[in-house]
């Protein structure tokens, strides 16, 4: 069946520093979506990608779907403490959430 | 204010008991969901219903049952025939019956079972 791994599954960064979290499906994908969430919390709605090759900005974060449309990254510039939490990509055509990336940021 | 109400927050069981967790949307949402996350780990599809008295199962169904008798409300039974019930239940809804809306999630029910 379809999968979605995303990669790394942890990442430990000084604040300031970037961090990229990779998503990456055995099939083609119609669109893909990205949620935060918070320790102790529930997911929250980032962004959705659709367009082979899209490109979306949120002020430090950058989001980018793959021409393939088989992948999917996420880009946090400078980090902060606030970005602390896990990312999850969704292929939510199929219903599937990837394993997450658990980013924590040290002051 | 809109949203999804999930209940109860935490919930402690014996084992061989039935546990139903209840979730509640007034977004007038269409399509609602049950995930299951287990720590460290990412959300896994229990059961999803596209509309009001039908739902189908996902990947990891057994051992739970669900209803969608009104729209508002997506209610999940944790039977004893699921093996390892101990985990974090969210409950989202979605605009899109083509399950390409962005979903929105309620707070959770952390379920042990002892």
């Amino acid at each position: 069946g379809q999968q979605v791994m995303q990669i790394p599954q942890y990442q430990h960064v000084q604040e300031g520093e970037d961090f990229t979290t990779y998503c990456n499906s055995s099939t083609t994908l119609s669109n893909i979506q990205w949620y935060k969430q918070r320790p102790g919390g529930h997911p929250v709605f980032l962004i959705q990608l659709v367009k082979s090759g899209e490109v979306k900005k949120q002020k430090r974060l950058t989001f980018q779907f793959g021409e393939a449309k088989k992948n999917s990254s996420l880009h946090i510039t400078a980090t902060q403490t606030t970005d602390v939490g896990t990312y999850f990509c969704a292929a939510t055509n199929k219903l599937i959430f990837g394993t997450g990336t658990l980013l924590a940021v040290q002051p | 204010d809109g949203g999804i109400t999930q209940s109860p927050k935490y919930l402690f069981r014996k084992e061989g008991q039935n546990v139903t967790l209840s979730c509640e949307q007034n977004l007038n949402h269409d399509a609602m969901y049950w995930y299951r996350q287990d720590p460290g780990q990412g959300l896994r599809l229990i059961y999803y219903s596209q509309i009001v008295n039908d739902f189908q199962k996902g990947d990891i169904a057994e051992g739970y049952s669900v209803s969608r008798e009104k729209k508002e409300s997506f209610p999940l039974t944790v039977t004893s025939a699921q093996k390892n019930p101990t985990a974090f239940y969210l409950c989202a809804s979605s605009t899109s019956t083509g399950i390409t809306g962005e979903l929105f999630f309620g707070e959770g029910s952390r379920l042990t079972v002892l």
